[in-house]
């Protein structure tokens, strides 16, 4: 699976938006981008998944270049409960078995 | 309701002590999974089953054995625990796969090991 790199943590005030951005410069032409969360003392929750473009759920949004070679992921007016650490993940999740490669994730504190 | 559940949330133990990990998906997925969580919070997969059948099987000793009784659980049993056994255990589940597009995993709650 493509190796990310993504910021190991940030800081943010509630109402903010918060944008964190993933590298993944070896993506390849089958691969999705996945972004995970977890919350301490929980597994990690499916957040949003994106193939090009722009891609917006209720809880967040992803944008990815033409390239594909990063992605952003965006939370928009976070709050308290934002605080988790978000996985960015890439892969050929069509392959039938391949397991999630986790990368050390993006630390998010929002502070009040 | 729950989706993906485990059992014990929380297991204290001796060092050499052999103990098991039960997992459990209520949503018809054919995959199960489980990773490794370790102080450092670097998340690891460790197994990987489809129906039943062993497919991946990472770097991981022999005294962790998976099995799957049927492709609704998957349970962990290590034996001879060390300390370095110390972690969070997770489990995940997922359908095989769809044409569609990307499919996501469902993890359980976790359960957290401490080796004496």
């Amino acid at each position: 699976l493509a190796k990310t790199t993504q910021p190991i943590s940030m800081d943010s005030y509630e109402g903010q938006e918060v944008n964190i951005t993933c590298s993944h410069n070896n993506i390849a032409t089958n691969d999705y981008i996945t972004w995970y969360q977890q919350f301490p003392s929980q597994g990690p929750r499916f957040i949003i998944q994106g193939y090009k473009t722009k891609v917006t759920n209720e809880v967040a949004s992803l944008f990815i270049p033409a390239d594909r070679k990063s992605s952003t992921l965006s939370l928009p007016r976070v709050s308290l409960s934002d605080t988790a650490v978000y996985y960015c993940l890439v892969g050929d999740m069509n392959s039938g078995n391949t397991p999630l490669v986790f990368g050390k994730g993006t630390r998010l504190s929002v502070i009040a | 309701d729950t989706a993906v559940s485990q059992t014990p949330k929380y297991l204290v133990t001796q060092m050499g002590n052999d103990k098991s990990i039960k997992c459990e998906q209520n949503l018809g997925h054919d995959t199960m999974y489980w990773y490794k969580q370790d102080s450092k919070k670097f998340l690891k997969i460790m197994f990987s089953y489809n129906n039943k059948e062993l497919i991946i099987n990472e770097t991981v000793p022999n005294r962790f054995s998976p099995k799957s009784p049927d492709k609704a659980h998957l349970n962990l049993h290590i034996n001879s625990l060390e300390l370095g056994d110390s972690a969070v255990y997770f489990c995940a589940s997922k359908p095989r796969y769809r044409l569609a597009g990307a499919e996501t995993q469902y993890f359980g709650p976790g359960t957290r090991l401490l080796v004496l």
